[in-house]
């Protein structure tokens, strides 16, 4: 089955340390993003990313990083400088072209400070 | 600016009954798609509808209709004979065409959470 596999489930970070969120996908899309989730609030841009070896910050950048070596994988690294990481994060991809083609989107990972 | 705006945080509608979540844009581009996602408590993001600027006709999935305005910028999602399992949060969302600077980008409203109640 094709999909979006995101791991870990929950991670914890400690003080100054920086945790890598790993984001996958088998659909063959161009495009994929990652987003932040607050409790009881809506979805914010962190990094988008259309095609291998590029990408562009989203709205709330600072303070993470991600890399697009391969089609498959967008993986996003929270650094310390990042000082209220504690959310929930979603990955999702899409085919890059074309306003009808929906976001398909990873289960997930909650992030925790410890 | 805020493009997509919901502005019911929160409903309770009773089993068997029909709900109607607004959702209004903003956008000068004559190209874009418009699209509804639940999130169950579980986190999952569940794309349920798509409704394209040049549809002529509202979209309908199974229990799922939204009711595009074109003219009001408005694309309401109605889900009729509410489930205890529709309990979630729902997230309107657009996405432009390649003119505009945010080509590449999906723009998500605040959401609203539904309750279901027996």
């Amino acid at each position: 089955d094709g999909g979006i596999t995101q791991s870990p489930k929950y991670l914890f970070r400690k003080e100054g340390q920086n945790v890598t969120l790993s984001c996958e996908q088998n659909l063959n899309h161009d495009a994929m993003y990652w987003y932040r989730q607050d409790p009881g609030q809506g979805l914010r841009l962190i990094y988008y990313s259309q095609i291998v070896n590029d990408f562009q910050k989203g709205d709330i950048a600072e303070g993470y990083s991600v890399s697009r070596e391969k089609k498959e994988s967008f993986p996003l690294t929270v650094t310390s400088a990042q000082k209220n990481p504690t959310a929930f994060y979603l990955c999702a991809s899409s085919i890059a072209t074309g306003t009808n083609q929906p976001q398909h989107f990873g289960d997930g990972t909650r992030l925790s400070i410890l | 600016a805020q493009k997509i705006t919901q502005t019911q945080p929160g409903m309770f509608v009773q089993e068997k009954e029909a709900v109607t979540l607004d959702c209004t844009y903003d956008t000068s581009d004559p190209s874009y798609g418009l699209f509804w996602y639940k999130q169950p408590s579980s986190g999952e993001m569940i794309f349920l509808i798509y409704q394209g600027s040049y549809d002529q006709q509202n979209a309908t999935e199974g229990r799922y209709s939204l009711n595009f305005q074109k003219a009001r910028k408005s694309a309401n999602l109605v889900i009729s004979a509410s489930q205890l399992g529709d309990s979630a949060m729902y997230f309107c969302a657009m996405r432009e065409g390649p003119t505009t600077d945010s080509w590449g980008k999906f723009q998500f409203g605040a959401g609203t959470q539904v309750v279901v109640t027996p």
